[in-house]
C-alpha cells in the first residue's frame, strides 16, 4: 500500500547548525504538506507544495518538492531553540479525497 | 477566534468502561477527522467524516465509534473493545474532503488506563 517514509527519526543539533528532514513516498503525490508539532502540542500546518520541483521559503525554512513528486525535504538554516519539535510530511491517498498519509515525523532537538 | 476545541485535555479510563472525547469546531469546515498518536509515531486515522451525517472508518477503527449529527461536532467514543487505548487523540478538520486542503488540529486529549 501507499507509504510515506521520513528520515531521520531524530536529529539533535547545536543551535546555529542547519537541519534537514527528508520525506519519500511510494507513489506520486498530487501535493505534499508539512506540519510542525511542538512538544506537548498539536500539529500545525506549515505549507503545501503542489508543483513538480517547487521550492518555497518561510524565513529560515526551505521546502522542496521533487521533480517526480515522490519526495520532499524541509531544510532549516541556522536552527534556533524555537525550532524544537517534530516535523511531519503528509500526502493524500490516491483517489481517497481528504485522507492524508503522514510520515513518522522527524523530532528535532536544539541544544543552546 | 475560530478553531477546534477538544475536551477533556486528560482522561482516565477504567477497565470495561466506554469514554467519549469531545471535538467541536467553529471553522464551518465540512470534513472532520480523528487520529491516534503513539509516542514516536506518526498519526493514524481512526475515523473521518466528509460531511454532516456521514462518517467512514479509517485505518484503525476497531474499538472506536463516532457520530456526526451536527456540522460542528464529531465526538469519538473509545469502547471497552479497544484493548490498548492509551494514546494521544487528535481531532482535525478541513474546509472540504479534498487531499489538497490543510488540516487544522485541536489541542488533543491524552487518554490513559487506570
Amino acid at each position: 500500500g501507499q507509504q510515506v517514509m521520513q528520515i531521520p527519526q531524530y536529529q539533535h543539533v547545536q543551535e546555529g547548525e542547519d537541519f534537514t528532514t527528508y520525506c519519500n513516498s511510494s507513489t506520486t503525490l498530487s501535493n505534499i504538506q508539512w506540519y510542525k508539532q511542538r512538544p506537548g502540542g498539536h500539529p500545525v500546518f506549515l505549507i503545501q507544495l503542489v508543483k513538480s520541483g517547487e521550492v518555497k521559503k518561510q524565513k529560515r525554512l526551505t521546502f522542496q518538492f521533487g521533480e517526480a513528486k515522490k519526495n520532499s525535504s524541509l531544510h532549516i538554516t541556522a536552527t534556533q531553540t524555537t525550532d524544537v519539535g517534530t516535523y511531519f510530511c503528509a500526502g493524500p491517498f490516491d483517489n481517497q479525497g481528504g485522507k492524508l498519509i503522514f510520515g513518522q515525523g522527524t523530532e528535532l532537538s536544539v541544544k543552546p | 477566534d475560530g478553531g477546534i476545541t477538544q475536551s477533556p485535555k486528560y482522561l482516565f479510563r477504567k477497565e470495561g468502561q466506554n469514554v467519549t472525547l469531545s471535538c467541536e469546531q467553529n471553522l464551518n469546515h465540512d470534513a472532520m477527522y480523528w487520529y491516534r498518536q503513539d509516542p514516536g509515531q506518526g498519526l493514524r486515522l481512526i475515523y473521518y467524516s466528509q460531511i454532516v451525517n456521514d462518517f467512514q472508518k479509517g485505518d484503525i477503527a476497531e474499538g472506536y465509534s463516532v457520530s456526526r449529527e451536527k456540522k460542528e461536532s464529531f465526538p469519538l467514543t473509545v469502547t471497552s473493545a479497544q484493548k490498548n487505548p492509551t494514546a494521544f487523540y487528535l481531532c482535525a478538520s478541513s474546509i472540504a474532503w479534498q487531499g489538497d486542503q490543510p488540516q487544522h488540529f485541536g489541542d488533543g486529549t491524552r487518554l490513559s488506563i487506570l
